[in-house]
């Protein structure tokens, strides 16, 4: 069970949008069960995608989730200095386990 | 309103076996879909996620640390605790537990942070 591929770093313009991808295997392609969460230093993690698209209650709808075979993306639209992160993909794995991504660190130029 | 918190010793020699205790409130691990994970992140690191147990006791580990893990509820206290054997200098990391419901994390502790080091 391999970590799910990230790019290391992302980076945009306020208001543009910026898309990270998270490539896995049978994982991320077998399952519709892909999660993101965003994480802020010193902080726990924070849910903010499901399900491959779903959106928990308080998430803006600027977050949005896809997934492509073994590709699963998380896009920000609009984006806000707020969004300056470091943010991990999740995917169920089969037999009760679970992998995460390598992490991608997202700067607002 | 859901809560966890992680505790136990900060600081570990190699070769110890480290205990974690996930202490929540909010939900019972008794209700049918529930499921309590375990996550770490050494400092400067990505997550990656150990093991996970559910309201049926049904359990899952993360295949590089099986052999060395344990995780076990207490219904009754509202309790998760963890178990690693044979620490080393790599383990050091900040420890989460979540809450778990489907396939998602969605609430988390706020972390203890276990260092090892003789």
């Amino acid at each position: 069970q391999s970590a799910l591929t990230q790019p290391r770093s992302v980076s945009g313009s306020p208001g543009q949008s910026v898309t990270i991808s998270c490539t896995g295997n049978s994982d991320v392609g077998g399952y519709n069960f892909v999660s993101w969460y965003q994480q802020n230093p010193g902080k726990a993690p924070k849910l903010m995608i499901y399900d491959v698209s779903k959106r928990p209650s308080g998430v803006p709808d600027r977050f949005s989730g896809s997934k492509s075979g073994n590709t699963a993306s998380l896009t920000i639209s609009g984006l806000q200095a707020e969004d300056e992160a470091d943010y991990y993909c999740c995917s169920f794995a089969g037999s009760y386990t679970v992998v995460f991504g390598g992490g991608t660190k997202l700067t607002v130029l | 309103q859901i809560t966890l918190k992680e505790s136990g010793p900060t600081l570990v020699k190699p070769t110890q076996t480290l205990t974690l205790t996930c202490t929540f409130s909010g939900f019972s691990l008794s209700t049918s879909g529930v499921g309590v994970g375990w996550i770490r992140q050494p400092p400067g690191r990505a997550l990656e996620w150990l093991a996970l147990i559910y309201w049926d006791d049904d359990k899952g580990y993360s295949p590089s640390l099986k052999s060395r893990l344990t995780v076990t509820k207490d219904t009754s206290k509202n309790q998760v605790v963890l178990t690693l054997t044979n620490m080393d200098p790599v383990d050091t990391a900040t420890y989460f537990c979540a809450h778990r419901l489907g396939a998602y994390f969605d609430y988390w502790g706020q972390g203890t942070l276990v260092t090892v080091s003789s």
